[in-house]
């Protein structure tokens, strides 16, 4: 067990108005990661974390931020939400296969169901 | 084209029966390669990951091809709790740029 929590697990918003969700990790894990998941799409980065205070740009990054102030809390912003940020948002921790593996996997939180009306 | 294909299904089986699923990449440069299992409003937890010499993890086989760049995933005596969604997850670059496939859906019947 990755010790991944995410909050909130539901959240309905109207547009316009900004929704921040949390992860918090319990491993002390370097790297950490937001992806969002639509029917047709599969799962998408939208920021990653390699370290406090160091995020970078995924694939659709476009109307999120990120910050990381800690080790074990990555925030997702959505300053102001729009309905095509309607989905479902994963955060996924790296760590290793297993202790004879070199793969770095991801482990993911339950993820947060947002519903932007 | 996409990077990373699958066959959506649903691939309806009945229980005992073998499927597999194939996923075709398109970077012949990617360097792992994964299988996850996600039920229905779930997340994705790794099944296994893909070895070039092919890997066997229980009823669960994972082959590679780089010449014709696909994975595969076999299941034998298909169980109902088998019963979800598989995605196709390849690593290109650097440890960051991970891709996965839409999903491919499995229900296994009585």
């Amino acid at each position: 067990d990755a010790g991944i929590t995410q909050s909130p697990r539901h959240k309905v918003t109207e547009t316009g108005t900004p929704v921040t969700l949390r992860c918090h990790q319990t491993e002390n894990h370097r790297y950490m990661y937001w992806y969002r998941q639509d029917p047709g799409h599969g799962l998408r980065l939208i920021h990653y974390s390699y370290g406090v205070k160091d995020t970078d740009k995924g694939e659709v990054s476009d109307g999120y931020s990120v910050s990381r102030s800690k080790t074990e809390d990555f925030l997702l912003t959505l300053e102001s939400a729009t309905s095509s940020q309607t989905s479902v948002y994963f955060c996924a921790i790296r760590e290793r296969a297993g202790l004879d593996s070199g793969a770095n996997v991801l482990t993911f939180g339950a993820g947060s169901r947002l519903t932007v009306l | 084209r996409k990077e990373v294909e699958q066959d959506p299904g649903p691939f309806n089986v009945p229980e005992g029966a073998t499927v597999a699923f194939n996923c075709t990449y398109s970077n012949s440069a990617s360097q792992s390669f994964f299988w996850y299992r996600q039920d229905c409003r779930k997340e994705p937890k790794l099944l296994m990951s893909v070895y070039s010499s092919g890997n066997e993890d229980g009823r669960f086989t994972a082959q590679l091809n780089r010449a014709s760049q696909y994975i595969s995933l076999l299941i034998r005596d298909s169980k109902l709790s088998d019963s979800a969604t598989y995605l196709c997850v390849v690593l290109t670059g650097g440890g960051n740029k991970l891709t996965f496939g839409t999903g491919t859906q499995l229900k296994v019947e009585l």
